[in-house]
């Protein structure tokens, strides 16, 4: 069965420093990978994925994410964090014909 | 464009008291989802479905029901609430298939069980 390990259940940066969150996954087969964002009480919504292709995935809003194969993690990075980035983060991940499996979660806070 | 709409979206219920959770799409998706949210849980799945008439078990199916009867609306049942089905309740959509669609997310329904 596929799981997904977020890394830090909360990560604070500093306004225009580097978000880099954890995202490791296990699957015995290629796994599609997903990372969603939710703004305070608001539902989920698709920043990135990968299927197929390319292992760097632009998103929107300036995130993007990198599938490593060989270490089986795909971490979400931004350069330079803004106080709009202040949020909740999932990573998700599927294979085959199942639906996504979610992490925990990672929240991330921005300091001016 | 209304998306993913959930009703109620609070409501509070004494434990073995009964509801049902209301979740209409307006964008023809096949598969609909509903999912709990936790603190320091994630999201977890409850029951999904893959088209209409259809409805198959998730990661934590146990002391839910739920109904697919129109395409557009899929039903989340609590026959008899316990306090630890107090939970926000995310109902979402998608177009193609369980893995590699893009999820469309209600804005949630937040249930107290006392």
């Amino acid at each position: 069965a596929q799981s997904v390990t977020q890394l830090g259940s909360h990560v604070s940066v500093s306004e225009g420093a580097l978000v880099l969150l954890r995202c490791n996954y296990s699957s015995s087969v290629p796994p599609y990978l997903f990372w969603y964002v939710q703004y305070p009480n608001q539902g989920l919504q698709l920043l990135l994925k990968y299927t197929t292709g390319a292992t760097l995935v632009k998103g929107i809003n300036g995130f993007e994410a990198e599938f490593k194969k060989s270490e089986t993690s795909f971490h979400l990075t931004k350069p330079s964090a803004h106080m709009s980035d202040a949020a909740e983060y999932f990573c998700a991940v599927s294979r085959g014909n199942t639906p996504l499996v979610f992490g925990k979660g990672t929240r991330l806070s921005v300091i001016a | 464009n209304a998306g993913v709409t959930q009703t109620p979206k609070f409501r509070v219920l004494k434990t073995g008291q009964s509801m049902t959770l209301l979740c209409a799409q307006d964008m023809n998706h096949e598969y609909m989802y509903w999912y709990r949210q936790d603190p320091g849980m994630g999201l977890r799945l409850i029951h999904y479905s893959v088209g209409e008439g259809t409805t198959a078990k998730g990661e934590v199916p146990d002391g839910y029901n739920v109904s697919r009867l129109k395409k557009q609306n899929f039903l989340l049942g609590l026959e008899s609430a316990a306090p630890s089905q107090t939970s926000v309740y995310f109902c979402a959509s998608s177009r193609s298939a369980l893995n590699t669609g893009e999820l469309f997310f209600g804005e949630g329904s937040r249930l107290t069980v006392l």
